[in-house]
């Protein structure tokens, strides 16, 4: 069973308009949680790091929150545009040392005009 | 530029027939990898290196080679690829498994195994 779950599995929202992806995870214990961006037929792209300790990060109009207790995070991007067109990943990091990767599925968000 | 290069980009071959899948970086990263990624399955990773001439297994090796002979180079090697293989392969490269180490990823190169 996958360790990183995302959800939802696509959307599609209207240019302009915000929209919110989730992220469950099971490892633990965990050193860090990531988002990445993956632009059809592209390797995935940083997006956002967030160790263990921190609830919150931005990235321009890309926000991800952190709830390590709940071993939950989400990724919210803001005023949607049609550049947003991409699959978004969520990975989750064993502590250091261990330095393997949980992918998840990942979210393909289609912005629409 | 940083980058992460791969070759080929794309390849199509035939069962049992030898390749390898060439990966490169000119940041100087001591930490480099190999995934393949399928539809709903997201990224595996394959294996890894912390330096040279230090490789690990990752989720699923069976079928792969790989060698770190130099810090910049990370080729992946299928000895006798099949069918299952079918897949976009990621390479993907950074500075070390320090928390906030940022992976840089290669293009991908899409494999088809006839």
């Amino acid at each position: 069973k996958n360790q990183v779950e995302q959800s939802p599995q696509s959307l599609i929202i209207l240019e302009g308009k915000n929209c919110t992806l989730q992220c469950n995870y099971t490892v633990s214990p965990f050193s860090n949680l990531r988002w990445y961006k993956q632009d059809t037929g592209r390797g995935p792209v940083s997006l956002t790091i967030m160790t263990f300790s921190e609830n919150t990060k931005s990235n321009g109009r890309y926000t991800a929150t952190l709830d390590a207790d709940t071993k939950q995070s989400s990724l919210h991007i803001t005023a949607s545009q049609l550049s947003d067109s991409a699959s978004y990943i969520c990975v989750v990091s064993a502590p250091l040392g261990d330095y393997k990767l949980s992918f998840g599925a990942g979210t393909t968000v289609t912005v629409r005009a | 530029e940083a980058q992460v290069t791969q070759n080929p980009r794309y390849l199509i071959t035939v069962t049992g027939k030898k390749l390898t899948v060439t990966c490169s970086q000119n940041m100087n990263h001591e930490y480099m990898s190999w995934y393949r990624q399928d539809p709903g399955l997201g990224l595996r990773q394959i294996y890894y290196s912390m330096n040279v001439e230090v490789t690990d297994k990752g989720d699923v090796p069976e079928g792969y080679k790989v060698s770190r002979k130099e810090k910049r180079n990370f080729p992946l090697i299928l000895e006798s690829p099949s069918p299952n293989q079918t897949s976009l392969y990621f390479c993907a490269s950074s500075f070390g498994d320090r928390v906030v180490d940022t992976q840089y990823f290669g293009p991908g190169t899409r494999l088809t195994v006839l």
